[in-house]
This record gives C-alpha cells, structure tokens and sequence, in this order.
C-alpha cells in the first residue's frame, strides 16, 4: 500500500526557517519518479489551501502567489522522498502541512491520492 | 484566478437523508473537478474526480455531477461515518489548483 508520512514540523518564529520532509513508502523508484507531488497546507479551522507542485523529474515547478519567493519544493527520487523548505516565515503561515501524490502517473494537473497525515508548521513568536 | 463556491456552508442531516452539496466555478472548468472528504484531524480523501467518476474503494451512495459551471455531490443515503466536511477543487487552470471553502456536514 503506498503511504506518505511527513515530517518537520514544529513551532518557528516569525522570520525563521523550516524544512519539511515527506517520505513515501510502498513505491518503487520509477513509481514515484513518475508522479508529480504537491503540497497542500490547512491553518487551523480553515479550508485546503494548495501550496506547491513539482513534476516527476523535477523539470516543473509551481507555487502558490503567497509562497513564491519563499518556499522552495524538491524531490530526490532515489530516496523517495518529497520536501518543502520555507523561509522568512509569517504568522499566517501557520498550518498542518499535506504531502499528496498526484492521482495518475504522468499526469500535468490532476487530482489528489493519496495524502500524508498532515505536520504542523506553528509560527509564532 | 478561477473561483469556487460551495454551499451551503453548513448543512445538518440526519442518517439515511439523500444530501446535495454543491460546487459553482466562477469559469467555464470543463468536468476537472473533484471531491474529497475530510473528518477531524486527518487528511483529506478522494470521492470522485473528472466530476462524476467515483474513486477506487469508494462506497457507491456517493456520486457526482455537473451541469454547466456548476457541480453536485449526491449522498443516496447518508451513513454515521459521512458527516464529515466536503471540499470541491478544481485543476482545469492548473497548476494553480482551487478549493471551495468547504461545507461541513452536522449530524441533526
């Protein structure tokens, strides 16, 4: 069964940095490097907010208006693994932070399946 | 950017109601939308996607539709473990994805 479980999370300041990892497991190497990824985060009582998208080879690379400039997204497919490094953080920026795969295997745009469990990015001073 | 509203925002219903949650985008969007299911602290799963195609493992009283710019969840016959709060997204202006605003689903 393929699973996403991210990690990272953690309270930060304002201004501060972070680096979020998600690993995926249940995929062998050319499952997962055929895969767009994304992120998806969710401040606390709100709705899904996407974040980020990036291409199975990395070739492309999409970010929200918000996050641009800010947040970088990456994948080392010989690892697995997906991640998000954000910096110069803001208050608003607090959220539980989703990893999801995109539904069809070399796909450009496409739905969401399946998602991590969620890691919570506080940030605050 | 293309926009989608859902409502209503709220609904309560009790087990065994046929329910309706509905998806209206601001731009023609083709059928490129899709419905996940979100209970409490956990992550969000996938119902139907490309509007009326119901996902792998996902019990038939759900469905979905559209007509126009405008898309509908159908719950036949709501079950305990539906009430849950329902999101559309859109990926037709990819890569800048949408998601409604939500719509939480209250037991009566």
């Amino acid at each position: 069964e393929m699973q996403l479980v991210e990690s990272g999370g953690g309270l930060v300041k304002p201004g501060g940095s972070l680096r979020l990892s998600c690993a995926a497991s249940g995929f062998t190497f050319s499952d997962f490097s055929g895969y767009s990824m994304n992120w998806v985060r969710q401040a606390p009582g709100k709705g899904l907010e996407w974040v980020a998208t990036i291409s199975g080879n990395s070739g492309y690379i999409e970010y929200a208006d918000s996050m641009k400039g800010r947040f970088t997204i990456s994948r080392d497919n010989v690892k697995n693994s997906l991640y998000l490094q954000m910096n110069s953080l803001r208050v608003e920026d607090t959220a539980v932070y989703y990893c999801a795969r995109d539904l069809r295997q070399g796909s450009s745009g496409d739905y969401f399946d399946p998602w991590g469990q969620g890691t919570l990015v506080t940030v605050s001073s | 950017d293309i926009q989608l509203t859902q409502s209503p925002s709220f609904l309560s219903a009790s087990v065994g109601d046929r329910v309706t949650i509905t998806c209206r985008a601001s731009q023609d969007i083709s059928s490129y939308l899709a419905w996940y299911q979100q209970k409490p602290g956990k992550a969000p799963k996938l119902l139907i996607y490309e509007a009326s195609f119901l996902h792998s493992g996902v019990p038939s009283r759900f469905s979905g539709s559209r007509s126009g710019s405008e898309f509908t969840l159908t719950i036949s016959s709501l079950q305990p473990e539906d009430f849950a709060t329902y999101y559309c997204q859109q990926i037709s202006s990819y890569p800048l994805y949408a998601f409604g605003q939500g719509t939480k689903l209250e037991n009566k």
